[in-house]
Parts: C-alpha cells; sequence; structure tokens
C-alpha cells in the first residue's frame, strides 16, 4: 500500500479561482514533507518543504500546510493562472541514515486550470 | 546555473539493444539520483549516489540495469538488453547535502523500447 496519498486525482478549476490539493501519509518516522510541480514534459520542481515544527510556508500563490499529528498536508493555490496546469507531487521523507532512499511519492493531482 | 542536464531527451530502440541515459548534474551538488516515472507506478528511486560511490541500488529492478558516475560531473545509466517494459520516462536529479535540501530534477530521456 502506498504510503502516500493524494487526493483528489484530477481536478478542473476556472482561471483566477483557489484550489486545494490533499496528502495524507503513513510515513514513520517522519523527517519532512515536500511538495513538487511537475509540468507535462518536464521534470518535478520543488515548491516547498516542510519539517515537523513547521505547519506552514508559502512560495507565491502556493501555500502548504502540514499537520504532523493527523499525518496530512495541503496544497492552496491562490487566483489560480494557466501556468498552474500540472501535476502536483506529494513526496514524504522518512528518518532514517540513508533518508534519501525512503523518499515515499505520492500519485500526484494533476490540475487543470481553463479560461 | 544550466540546471540538471539530461541526454537524450528521447530515445526509441528496438529490443535486445543496449541503452545508455546520461546526467550532469548541478556543480557541486554532492548527490545525484536515477529515478523512473510511468503511469501505472509513478515515481520510482532506481539509484542514488553521494560523492560519486553508489549508496543505495535496491531500486534497480534488475542486472540489466547499471549506473555508474565516474566523477562529479558525469553518471550513465545503462540498460542491457533492453526490454518494452523499460518504457518509461528516466529522470536524474541532484542534491547539495542531504535532509531536507530539495531535489533539483533534470527534464527527463524519454526512452521507448520496440
Amino acid at each position: 500500500k502506498n504510503q502516500v496519498e493524494q487526493s483528489p486525482q484530477s481536478l478542473i478549476i476556472l482561471e483566477g479561482k483557489n484550489c486545494t490539493l490533499q496528502c495524507n501519509y503513513t510515513v514513520s518516522p517522519f523527517s519532512n514533507l515536500r511538495w513538487y510541480k511537475q509540468d507535462t514534459g518536464r521534470g518535478p520542481v520543488s515548491l516547498t518543504i516542510m519539517t515537523f515544527s513547521e505547519n506552514t510556508k508559502s512560495n507565491g500563490r502556493y501555500t502548504a500546510t502540514l499537520d504532523a499529528d493527523t499525518k496530512q498536508s495541503s496544497l492552496h493555490i491562490t487566483a489560480s493562472q494557466l501556468s498552474d496546469s500540472a501535476s502536483y507531487i506529494c513526496v514524504v521523507s522518512a528518518e532514517s541514515p540513508h533518508s534519501w532512499g525512503k523518499l515515499q511519492f505520492g500519485a500526484g493531482t494533476q490540475v487543470v486550470v481553463t479560461p | 546555473d544550466a540546471g540538471v542536464i539530461q541526454s537524450p531527451r528521447h530515445e526509441v530502440t528496438e529490443m535486445g539493444q543496449e541503452v545508455t541515459l546520461r546526467c550532469k548534474p548541478i556543480s557541486g551538488h554532492d548527490y545525484l539520483f536515477w529515478y523512473r516515472q510511468t503511469m501505472m507506478r509513478g515515481l520510482e528511486l532506481l539509484i542514488y549516489f553521494n560523492n560519486n560511490v553508489p549508496i543505495d541500488d535496491s531500486g534497480m529492478p534488475e542486472d540489466r540495469f547499471s549506473a555508474k558516475m565516474p566523477n562529479a560531473s558525469f553518471s550513465t545509466l545503462k540498460i542491457q538488453p533492453s526490454e518494452p517494459r523499460d518504457s518509461a520516462v528516466y529522470f536524474c536529479a541532484s542534491s547539495f547535502r542531504a535532509g531536507h535540501s530539495p531535489l533539483h530534477f533534470g527534464n527527463g530521456t524519454r526512452l521507448t523500447v520496440t
């Protein structure tokens, strides 16, 4: 079973509107949670990285929240633009000596912004 | 900074042929990763290096896959012989230090094995 579950699988929003993507995880022990944006035909690009002690982090119109107690995170996109159309991937890292090998990737949420 | 550079961008080959994918990480980064992405399985870690030394290759699917990092600025992923089920997008990524640093991905190599 995937230790990182994202919802919804896809969504369509009108340009200028806001939307929120969800990420639930079971990875333990927790080290950090990352959100990546992947445009079609490109590699993922890091949006935010949050550790246990951080419950919110912003990057422009993107705001990520983290509730380490309930093991949930959300990514909020404000005033969406056509360029926000992409797949958004939640990635959770486990605390371990070789933590890089313990990155768990969600399946992504495909966002389509329409004019 | 040119970012992580991968070549080729697209590769089409016949089953049984050898395929070599190339990666140039960001200068100064000490970690390098190879990932594979498919619709069915998403992003999967194949192998990663620290200071040119392979640390974890448990994600390499079979002996047909091999990766090398002869120096800090170059890495290869080789598949020999290739099979249709190897068709995927292969990403190289690099990072500075460990833990909470972001991964910087290249734009991938789309491999099609017919």
